[in-house]
């Protein structure tokens, strides 16, 4: 059964840092993997989608890379701003159904 | 346009009352999904479907019946609402597998 885990469970760090979140996973029979943000009372804003064969993809400040052998996948964020806060997620896609992580709690500070 | 849209936004129902949300999505997708956020805030997969066909139906209680009466809608009824029916429903659609999935906005559902 694929189980999702993301590190640190919470984050509070002053603007400007950059930062690197964790997320692993069980099984490693993957379609791919995605980053979602998530702002208090808000629904799911996808951030980036990195594909089985794939290593890592880029969005602007946003850098993730996939690792399927060792199960691992870490989103980077560089030079972190306010806006930045809030829950991050990432989901594992397998047959029929997305399984996501437990999420980390992100705040920047001015 | 919104890719995928629930209704209602905000849902206060008392125990014992049966309820609907919909769903639609308008980016041509396969597969649509409903997903349970608990109070921590944990994403769980309830159902999915292909094509209207039920794939997966992840160990969710009898009182809630999906329905697809076509590609681009998936509706959620639930029966005899209970307290821990109480959680924000998230619609979702993807294509069949490997690109990404869209969420929608969510639907609060509190039960009194």
């Amino acid at each position: 059964k694929q189980e999702v885990t993301q590190i640190p469970a919470a984050l509070s760090v002053p603007e400007g840092e950059n930062l690197v979140l964790n997320c692993s996973f069980t099984d490693s029979a993957i379609y791919n993997l995605q980053w979602f943000r998530q702002d208090p009372g808000k629904g799911l804003t996808s951030l980036l989608l990195i594909q089985s064969s794939q290593r890592e993809q880029t969005s602007g400040r946003l850098n993730a890379s996939l690792d399927k052998s060792s199960g691992r996948s870490t989103l980077y964020i560089a030079a972190s701003q306010p806006g930045d806060s809030a829950t991050y997620l990432c989901a594992v896609e397998g047959t029929y159904k997305y399984i996501f992580g437990t999420g980390t709690r992100l705040k920047v500070l001015a | 346009d919104t890719a995928v849209s629930q209704t209602p936004k905000y849902l206060v129902t008392q125990m014992g009352n049966d309820k609907s949300i919909k769903c639609e999505q308008n980016l041509g997708h396969d597969t649509m999904y409903w997903y349970k956020q608990d109070s921590k805030k944990f994403l769980k997969i309830m159902f999915s479907y292909n094509n209207k066909e039920l794939i997966i139906n992840e160990t969710v209680p009898n009182r809630f019946s999906p329905k697809s009466p076509d590609k681009a809608h998936l509706n959620l009824h639930i029966n005899s609402l209970e307290l821990g029916d109480s959680a924000v429903y998230f619609c979702a659609s993807s294509q069949e597998v490997g690109p990404e999935a869209f969420f929608g906005q969510g639907t609060r559902l509190t039960v009194v």
